[in-house]
Parts: C-alpha cells; sequence; structure tokens
C-alpha cells in the first residue's frame, strides 16, 4: 500500500459545479499537506498549503485536513474551464522533509 | 527571478546514448530535487540535495543514473547509457527550506529514448 493514495480519474464535471478531490494517507506524522495543480505539459505549481488539520481557504478554492482520518480534501466551488488541470496532493512529515505525493487526479470541466 | 530553469526543453536521443539533463534552482534556495513523471508511475522523486550535498538518492533506478550538484546555482542530472524505458518528463524543483518546504517547480525536459 502506498503512504499517499489517490484516484487519477479523470473527473468530468459540467462548468459551475463544486468540486471535491481527495487523498487518503497512512502516516500519522505528517503534519503539512499541499495541493498542486499541473497544467498540461507544465510543472506543478502550489495552490494550497496547510499545517496540521482544519480548514484554509483561497478565493474559490477550501483545503480541508481530517487527521483523525488520515483524509484531505481540496474543494473548488464555482469551478472554470481553467480548473482543467492536474490535481496532486503531497504532504510531509516536518518543514524539512521530503514531500510524499499522491498520483494526481486529472480533472476536466465540461463548458 | 526567472524560475527553476530546465534545458534542454525536449530531448531525443537512441539508445545507449549518453543524455544529460540541466538545471538552474532559484536564487537563495538551499534544496533541489530531481523528478521522473510518467503516466504509469506519476511523480517520482529520484534525488534530492540540501545545499548541494546529495542526502538521498535512494529514488534513482539504476547506476546508469547520476546526479551532481557542483555549486548552488547549477545541477546535471546524467543517464548513460540511456534506454527506452527512461523516456519521461524529468523536473528539477527547489526549496527555499527552512520552514518553508514549498517546491518550485521547473517547466520539465521531455526525454524520449529511441
Amino acid at each position: 500500500q502506498k503512504e499517499v493514495e489517490q484516484d487519477p480519474g479523470p473527473l468530468s464535471v459540467p462548468e459551475g459545479a463544486i468540486v471535491s478531490l481527495n487523498c487518503t494517507y497512512s502516516n500519522s506524522a505528517f503534519q503539512y499537506f499541499m495541493w498542486y495543480r499541473q497544467y498540461s505539459r507544465k510543472g506543478p505549481e502550489l495552490l494550497m498549503y496547510t499545517y496540521s488539520s482544519g480548514n484554509k481557504e483561497d478565493g474559490r478554492f477550501t483545503a480541508q485536513v481530517d487527521k483523525s482520518s488520515k483524509y484531505i480534501s481540496l474543494f473548488i466551488r464555482d469551478s472554470q474551464p481553467s480548473d482543467s488541470a492536474t490535481y496532486l496532493c503531497a504532504m510531509s512529515v516536518d518543514s524539512n522533509y521530503q514531500l510524499i505525493w499522491g498520483a494526481g487526479t486529472k480533472l476536466i470541466i465540461k463548458p | 527571478d526567472a524560475g527553476v530553469i530546465q534545458s534542454p526543453r525536449h530531448e531525443v536521443t537512441e539508445m545507449g546514448q549518453e543524455v544529460t539533463l540541466r538545471c538552474k534552482p532559484i536564487s537563495g534556495h538551499n534544496s533541489l530535487f530531481w523528478y521522473r513523471q510518467t503516466m504509469m508511475r506519476g511523480l517520482e522523486l529520484l534525488i534530492y540535495f540540501n545545499n548541494n550535498v546529495p542526502i538521498d538518492d535512494s529514488g534513482m533506478p539504476e547506476d546508469r543514473f547520476s546526479a551532481k550538484m557542483p555549486n548552488a546555482s547549477f545541477s546535471t542530472l546524467k543517464i548513460q547509457p540511456s534506454e527506452p524505458r527512461d523516456s519521461a518528463v524529468y523536473f528539477c524543483a527547489s526549496c527555499p527550506g527552512g520552514l518553508n518546504n514549498e517546491q518550485f517547480f521547473g517547466p520539465g525536459t521531455r526525454l524520449t529514448v529511441l
């Protein structure tokens, strides 16, 4: 079993829908949780960064961490075609440690 | 800052040839990572350096792969000899370090080994 599990998709939704992307993990020592977005033929770029449990909101994006369930989520409200990309979760034990990556979920927003 | 710079952006070579990928990290960042990305296996960490010193190379597939970081502004990933199964996108990323472990990725090198 991988340390971080993420459904590769693709996930296809209509424009304007609320999107939910998820990752589960097995290492209870993870403290730092990130979501990266990767457009086709580009490198990943950081979208959201959360320390420990709780929610973090940035515009249409909300990151949620549930450490008791070892489950993290990324919600996208009012999804746009420009949100079509692959979303990768990543996490680490501490700020000096390497990131452990999910496989990435390909998201397609249909106009 | 121009961000992480990688060269070449595309490389097509024949099996058995030597391939060298290059990376210039963001100035001031003290950690550098080399990744390989394929459809089958996703993003795989090959090696990472901290202050120019290799810290973890357990992801390097085999002895055909080697990486160096002679100074804080330059790193290379070499494959010798290359094989078709090495075809992938290779990313370099750098990180400020300290309490900030956000990784900044370059545009990648798309390698095709025929």
